[in-house]
């Protein structure tokens, strides 16, 4: 059981480059997410899913794109890098109950330059 | 729409001794969770304790223990016996339930650097 995984934990583009962060859970959460760290701001929602097939924005999505295919999947994209993306990027997932905890990844450090 | 204030960037505090987080928030609702997460060196968000704010007894788990006034809307986090291993980022959110037109989202504050020094 591994919860939840991102990859690659690492990644420096150049300016205009596209990528893509993969982010990947095995405890069957409906609800998905991907926020931003920067410092000095705590953590802030880029895009979310509830289900399969879903995706919405969240509070600072400009210059993103999501995709949830599978349920167990959620992939961030860039498509033309800027310097303002640097950030450290974490995937979380949660399910609705009593705990509604949200679980995270261990992040993904992206520098553009 | 939620906000989260730590007022506090920075804290230090001595190997056993006790240090006090604070976090204030601002909503219009009543239902609704309050969380402490910690980010130790490693970036690894780790969840130290919830609250549910229909329940007015304060959290506690082990030596982590919450301060939770509803009327004020304030949530501090009380730390122990602080160890070595407690130096970190604390974070503060809130979360509305699921369910609705609710996702589950957390808003975060802007964190608190706590230092433990032997």
């Amino acid at each position: 059981n591994a919860g939840v995984t991102q990859t690659p934990k690492f990644r420096v583009l150049k300016t205009g480059q596209s990528m893509t962060l993969l982010c990947a859970q095995d405890m069957n959460h409906e609800y998905m997410y991907w926020y931003r760290q920067d410092p000095g701001m705590g953590l802030r929602l880029i895009h979310y899913s509830v289900g399969e097939g879903t995706t919405a924005k969240g509070e600072v999505p400009d210059g993103y794109n999501v995709s949830r295919l599978k349920k167990q999947n959620f992939l961030l994209g860039l498509e033309s890098a800027a310097p303002s993306q640097t950030s450290v990027y974490f995937c979380a997932s949660s399910t609705q109950g009593l705990s509604y905890e949200q679980y995270f990844g261990p992040g993904t450090r992206l520098t553009v330059t | 729409a939620q906000t989260v204030t730590q007022s506090q960037p920075e804290m230090s505090v001595q190997e056993a001794e006790t240090v006090t987080l604070s976090c204030t928030y601002d909503t219009s609702e009543n239902n609704y969770y309050l969380f402490w997460y910690k980010q130790p060196p490693s970036r690894q968000m780790i969840l130290v304790i919830r609250q549910e704010a229909y329940k007015q007894q304060n959290a506690t788990e082990n030596r982590f223990s919450v301060n939770f006034q509803k009327a004020a809307k304030s949530f501090s986090l009380k730390i122990s016996d602080s160890q070595l291993g407690d130096t970190a980022m604390y974070f503060c959110a809130f979360m509305k339930p699921h369910g609705g037109t609710s996702y589950g989202k957390l808003t975060f504050g802007q964190g608190t650097i706590l230092t433990v020094h032997p």
